[in-house]
């Protein structure tokens, strides 16, 4: 089975702070994606990757940044932290081709920002 | 451009009772058409998915959803709700298989099973 883990189920931060979500996939995927998923809005694209040290901006870019050193590995990363921030964080993974199609998602990770 | 649109974002039945969740899309080209389910402190599983095959589509847990191109509907139903079935719903939209696909999801249903 594909699984795909993310470093914390739970994190609470102060404003300002720098903040990196980690999520690891073990199936050689060559595409990942992070979400935000807060209610009412269904879930929304931030970034995805199509390939190592490769990026592209989804919906809602604005106050994050990505990496991607290893092709398992996808960081999200909150420069300065805010707020609004406050939401769960869904990584996912997808087979070459068909991130239209099948993706994979983690656990989640709750974010709260004090 | 594609969209997404679940009808209730709570919907609540009997336990044995019908469970019908609605979903109405919107797409320029012909659409994949997924359903999601997401149990609490859980990441999303995908429950089912149309890919232009037949318009009938089954999934886990005893789910199913419809194609109907000319109401542009996906509705999710399974003819007996059951408690472990309380969860997040997502309806999603996207155009094809290919790196650049995206997948669009709805607003998210929750649903709530009363004994």
């Amino acid at each position: 089975d594909v699984k795909v883990t993310q470093s914390s189920r739970y994190l609470v931060k102060r404003t300002g702070e720098k903040v990196f979500l980690e999520c690891v996939q073990d199936m050689d995927h060559e595409n990942m994606f992070w979400y935000r998923q807060d209610p009412g809005l269904g879930l929304r694209l931030i970034y995805f990757s199509y390939d190592v040290k490769m990026k592209e901006k989804g919906d809602i870019p604005e106050g994050y940044s990505v990496s991607r050193e290893k092709k398992e590995r996808f960081s999200l990363i909150l420069e300065s932290a805010s707020t609004n921030q406050t939401s769960m964080y869904l990584c996912a993974s997808s087979f070459p081709g068909t991130s239209g199609l099948w993706q994979f998602f983690g656990p989640g990770t709750r974010l709260t920002v004090l | 451009a594609q969209s997404v649109t679940q009808l209730g974002s709570h919907v609540s039945v009997s336990e044995g009772a019908l469970v019908l969740l609605r979903c109405n899309y919107s797409s320029s080209v012909p659409p994949y058409l997924f359903w999601y389910v997401q149990y609490p402190n859980q990441g999303l599983q995908l429950l089912l998915k149309y890919t232009s095959a037949a318009t009938l589509v089954k999934g886990i847990n005893g789910f199913e959803a419809e194609f109907k191109k000319s109401e542009t509907s996906f509705h999710l139903t399974k003819p007996s709700a059951h408690m472990s079935d309380a969860a997040e719903y997502f309806c999603a939209v996207s155009h094809g298989y290919s790196s650049a696909s995206k997948i669009i999801f709805g607003s998210g249903t929750r649903l709530s099973i009363r004994p």
